[in-house]
């Protein structure tokens, strides 16, 4: 069974802009979840989506949004880009938020 | 506030000890417990994953135990290796059912270093 894949790895973008990074749940995998991994700290929440709805979200502000797609892939979009969004951005998914798989990441830098 | 703290958060061992890592939460409802592998600059590995209900699991040469009642975690590495070296994170589901809560809970992770 595959992963969990997420691209891009490596994104270079400037301050005020938007980006969208994408997630392919793992094989069977009904529930994703998007976290911000700042350097040197734990992941935070930022939000979950099951069967293409939110189902809960962290302490983040509205300028971060998602998507969930019946193949239950899914997008998080950042709009008005700052620097301080710069971070590893991790998505993981579950088979009804059991155990999580994460992927790789992708590494955001804002200039 | 519910919390998750990891001690300590640098280790360095020679090969072949055996090592064990902290994590408390500051909850004792909580549905599920998980430990993951960081690799610098990567993605999370899972390790193990505790239910509620459970003590321990135990994968290979790793053995996780959950203490509710103090609100503690310990992962136990046996027999260390160069390859073991790391970010051990400890990531915690708070709330008693699966749909009381969804977010896991990191702490900051410990960083190991299993020198030859």
């Amino acid at each position: 069974e595959t992963g969990v894949t997420q691209s891009p790895t490596h994104l270079i973008k400037t301050r005020g802009q938007q980006v969208t990074l994408r997630c392919s749940s793992q094989s069977g995998h009904n529930t994703v979840s998007w976290y911000q991994q700042a350097l040197g700290q734990g992941p935070q929440f930022i939000f979950q989506y099951y069967r293409e709805e939110e189902n809960g979200r962290g302490n983040f502000p509205p300028r971060f949004s998602g998507l969930q797609f019946p193949n239950y892939s899914s997008e998080l979009n950042v709009n008005a880009l700052e620097l301080d969004d710069s971070a590893l951005y991790l998505c993981a998914s579950s088979r009804d938020t059991y155990g999580y798989t994460f992927g790789s990441g992708t590494r955001l830098t804002v200039v | 506030k519910q919390e998750v703290t990891q001690i300590p958060a640098a280790l360095s061992v020679p090969e072949g000890e055996n090592l064990v890592l902290n994590c408390s939460f500051t909850d004792s409802a909580i549905y599920n417990l998980q430990w993951f592998r960081q690799d610098p600059g990567k993605g999370l590995t899972s390790l193990l994953l505790i239910q509620s209900s459970q003590r321990e699991q135990t994968s290979g040469r790793l053995n996780a135990s959950l203490d509710k009642s103090s609100g503690r975690s310990t992962l136990y590495i046996a027999a260390s290796q160069p390859g073991d070296s790391a970010t051990y994170l400890c990531a915690v589901r708070f709330g008693g059912t699966a749909n009381s809560g969804y977010a896991l809970n990191f702490g900051k992770g410990t960083s190991l270093l299993v020198t030859p």
